[in-house]
């Protein structure tokens, strides 16, 4: 069966550090991969998505990043957290053509 | 841009009722549409998905979508404390989801 990895699963990181999230998910090939954040009370932003290795698309423009150097690894990247970064950061995947999305169990950041 | 459009409650039913959850969706020739459970600091899960007009059982629980109306329903039948939850519906396109806000039920012993 499938599963998908977070980590960390919490993070208190302070303003204008770096940041490196990742996600793994096991028992599939070529998923579509996924990254969401939800800030506290609100609905799911999302962040980034890919359809295979070395191909993302950005939803809303910021300071963070994401890359698929591998074919199930996804990573959500920052140079320099902002207060504003602070959330719930979910990572989803989709086996290939269907649209049901299945999450991680997510990252809590904070930034002090 | 698609717009989902979910009450942000929260709703409250006794135990052993019918919990209704509503949804609108702005796009009518969306074709897909999701429902997800978040308990609080937990990430989403699925519930069900339904694809077409009508109602669709599973369990306790029944998708109900209406595309001339652009809404879709999730009931939960025989509600324990245990649903007490956020709800969110999800409209599909082109391989990526779009969330409503979330509707949090509370359902009291």
């Amino acid at each position: 069966s499938q599963t998908i990895h977070q980590w960390p699963a919490t993070l208190v990181q302070p303003v204008g550090s770096p940041l490196s999230l990742e996600c793994t998910v096991e028992g599939t090939s070529n998923p579509n991969l996924y990254w969401y954040r939800q800030a506290a009370g609100r609905g799911l932003q999302l962040l980034f998505y890919s359809v295979g290795i070395g191909q993302i698309s950005s939803e809303v423009p910021q300071n963070l990043s994401a890359s698929r150097p591998q074919d199930r690894q996804f990573i959500l990247s920052s140079k320099k957290l902002l207060l504003s970064d602070s959330g719930f950061y979910l990572c989803a995947w989709t086996p290939g053509r269907e649209e049901t999305q299945y999450f991680g169990p997510g990252t809590r950041l904070l930034v002090l | 841009q698609k717009e989902v459009e979910q009450n942000s409650g929260p709703l409250s039913v006794p135990e052993g009722a019918i919990a209704s959850l509503n949804c609108t969706y702005s796009d009518r020739g969306s074709q897909s549409f999701f429902w997800y459970r978040q308990y609080s600091g937990k990430s989403p899960e699925l519930i069900m998905f339904i694809y077409s007009n009508g109602d669709k059982e599973d369990g306790r629980f029944t998708a109900q979508l209406n595309k001339a109306s652009q809404y879709v329903s999730l009931l939960i039948r025989d509600s324990q404390p245990s649903d007490s939850a956020t709800y969110l519906c999800a409209e599909g396109w082109a391989n990526n989801l779009f969330f409503g806000t979330g509707t949090r039920l509370t359902v009291i012993p």
